[in-house]
């Protein structure tokens, strides 16, 4: 079945340091990717997402592009906020509604000032 | 203006006793979700319903019993709790043609002692 793989964290890194979370990800057709990011008691918000190939999602300054070569959806960001310390999932769908959003793991990031 | 609402936040309980936990959601989705995130943050689809309709039941044991009484409603019964069921329980709704992005609830906290 599909899944997804993240790099497990945690993360710890300084403020305006470069941020690079690594996602693959295993399906059959054309998923859809996302990255939710949950922060502290919060639940999860949608971060930024890319339905096709090659499609560039970006959002608050975070960055990620679908490369179906690869089967990769790495996020990016060049300079992290403490702000930033939260949760974040990489996940895929079908694209159809009413099936499930299958998670990663999880990789939990973490900035100091 | 809160988009998908959930109750109780936390809810602390003795092993043996039936709780609920109600979600709503006022974006207009036909479709509703419910998620399980574990102590290790991991997340997994519980059910899904589309337009009161079950479409998505994965390996829950019976205890667990999902009640949709409209489209903008979607509740969670679990009888007979036991100290496994302990998690976040995260609602979540779709609308239509959009690649199944999700809109999450701020999640239940159950505790069974």
């Amino acid at each position: 079945g599909d899944s997804v793989t993240q790099m497990e964290g945690p993360v710890t890194l300084s403020e305006e340091a470069f941020l690079t979370i690594n996602c693959t990800y295993t399906a059959t057709g054309y998923p859809s990717l996302f990255w939710y990011v949950q922060y502290p008691g919060e639940g999860l918000q949608l971060l930024l997402k890319a339905t096709k190939a090659d499609d560039k999602g970006s959002n608050k300054g975070f960055e990620a592009t679908y490369r179906k070569e690869t089967t990769s959806f790495h996020l990016e960001k060049g300079s992290v906020q403490v702000s930033d310390s939260a949760v974040y999932f990489c996940a895929l769908s079908d694209g159809q509604a009413g099936t499930a959003l299958i998670f990663g793991k999880g990789t939990t990031l973490s900035v100091s000032s | 203006d809160t988009a998908v609402s959930q109750t109780p936040k936390y809810l602390v309980t003795q092993m043996g006793n039936d709780k609920s936990i109600k979600c709503e959601q006022n974006l207009g989705h036909d479709t509703m979700y419910w998620y399980k995130q574990d102590s290790k943050k991991f997340l997994k689809i519980m059910f899904s319903y589309n337009n009161k309709e079950l479409i998505i039941n994965e390996t829950v044991p019976n205890r667990f019993s999902p009640k949709s009484p409209d489209k903008a409603h979607l509740n969670l019964h679990i009888n007979s709790l036991e100290l496994g069921d302990s998690a976040v329980y995260f609602c979540a709704s779709t609308p239509r043609d959009t690649y199944n992005e999700q809109f999450f609830g701020p999640g239940t906290r159950l505790t069974v002692l």
